[in-house]
């Protein structure tokens, strides 16, 4: 089964904008492309979520490209609170079922 | 609007025995989907229902199964407890059915936590 994969860790400063890639080469055709984040001792959080080109709301903005085999989230400006692990989950086919799969998660610590 | 809820929050088991895990979606949420969440292996899907139907399910052995209530609320059992089983188990509630399909976000509780010694 294809893996969807993701940085394990990132390191970033408050007011700067930060972009992690998730690679995902066996995305099923119909499938969105969706990223959560996640705090300790909580369930993930809905950020953003597309299908293809770039999409924006409020908080980030998910670029994807063409062929969908990947797709980057932009965190504009993080802040302190932004620091946690972000996941991007997307549909991947295989031997005629289909699984939505998550990536191993990208823990994001950002420094004052 | 009221979160999902999960409960218990935690559960210490021993090997060899059963358990119940309960989840309550949001109010109008038709979809539920369960995780198992582990350092080891990450967020792995287990599997979803829709109007009491599974409408999916991943690779997990036939130990782990579920259920839906006519109200949406759903429950997953664990039977013949393994050390393995261990995790965060995490429900999640979406208005459409097919996770990452239907284009409906999910909406997570914040898990049980399931120790087996």
């Amino acid at each position: 089964l294809a893996k969807t994969t993701q940085p394990i860790s990132m390191d970033s400063y408050e007011g700067q904008e930060v972009n992690i890639t998730c690679s995902h080469n066996n995305i099923a055709t119909n499938d969105y492309i969706t990223w959560y984040q996640q705090f300790p001792s909580q369930g993930p959080r809905f950020i953003i979520q597309g299908y293809k080109t770039k999409v924006t709301n409020e908080v980030a903005s998910l670029f994807i490209p063409a062929d969908r085999k990947s797709s980057t989230l932009s965190l504009p400006r993080v802040s302190l609170s932004d620091t946690a692990v972000y996941y991007c989950l997307v549909g991947v086919s295989s031997g005629g079922s289909y699984i939505p799969t998550f990536g191993r998660g990208t823990s994001l610590i950002v420094h004052p | 609007k009221a979160g999902v809820t999960q409960t218990p929050r935690y559960l210490i088991k021993t090997r060899g025995q059963q358990v119940t895990l309960s989840c309550s979606p949001i109010s109008g949420h038709r979809s539920v989907s369960w995780y198992q969440q582990t350092p080891g292996q990450g967020l792995q899907f287990l599997f979803e229902y829709f109007s009491e139907t599974q409408r999916n399910k991943g690779n997990f052995p036939g130990r782990f199964s579920g259920r839906q209530f006519s109200n949406s609320r759903s429950e997953m059992n664990v039977s013949t407890l393994e050390l393995g089983d261990s995790a965060l188990y995490l429900c999640a509630s979406s208005l459409g059915s097919g996770v990452g399909i239907s284009g409906s976000p999910l909406h997570f509780g914040n898990g049980t936590r399931l120790t087996v010694t």
